[in-house]
């Protein structure tokens, strides 16, 4: 079975400039977490979504925001980058939110 | 939130030592997982463990949840297992995962 997939591998964007990432859970997996890890430091929580639902949310400005499809599959949008937003981007899945989650092999965001 | 504390930062070793890593945290737990995170960001699942052992090979995990604490051996280290491992926990009250800053290991020929 395939693992969590996650795209793009890596992305360039500029100051101001809106982007959108894209994650896939592991079938059968309904909740979807996005997580940022930023160089030299562990992954910090973005969102949790269950059931299209969002169930938490971590202490990240408004220009973030997600969304769960039907099938379970889940974007992150942010706007109006910042130079701060340069960092690898994780997506996890688990079958319901709490127990062990499973991590794709994040997207890269490099800001300019 | 919880506070989740790993040591030692940094550690190097020659092939063939062995090594325990350890993770301190805040609060009650009902998930701690350990990850090991490889030179292009991958994180690699290495045990689910919020109470008791678990052994995977060469590897084996204790948590210890009324002391707070967990930790990973790494017994006949291998230049493969050179990378960044994590531990991360959530609360009884959530489900985010929180990392600690991580311990760095250095496996040398």
């Amino acid at each position: 079975d395939a693992g969590v997939t996650q795209s793009p591998t890596h992305l360039i964007k500029t100051r101001g400039q809106q982007v959108t990432l894209r994650c896939s859970p592991i079938s059968g997996h309904k909740s979807v977490s996005w997580y940022q890890q930023v160089l030299g430091q562990g992954p910090q929580f973005i969102f949790q979504y269950y059931e299209k639902e969002e169930r938490g949310r971590g202490n990240f400005p408004d220009r973030f925001s997600a969304r769960q499809f039907p099938n379970y599959s889940s974007e992150l949008n942010v706007n109006a980058l910042l130079l701060g937003d340069s960092a690898l981007y994780l997506c996890a899945s688990s079958y319901i939110p709490g127990p062990e989650q499973y991590f794709g092999p994040g997207t890269r965001l490099t800001v300019t | 939130g919880i506070q989740v504390e790993q040591s030692p930062p940094d550690l190097i070793l020659q092939e063939g030592a062995n090594s325990t890593l350890r993770c301190n945290f805040s609060d009650s737990v009902n998930n701690l997982q350990w990850f090991h995170q490889n030179p292009w960001g991958q994180l690699i699942n290495l045990f689910y463990i919020p109470s008791g052992t678990k052994q995977n090979g060469r590897l084996s995990a204790t948590t210890v949840a009324t002391e707070r604490y967990s930790l990973l051996y790494i017994s006949s280290s291998q230049t493969t297992d050179s990378g960044v491992y994590f531990c991360a926990v959530a609360s009884d009250s959530g489900y985010a995962l929180n990392f600690g800053k991580g311990t760095s290991l250095l496996v040398t020929p």
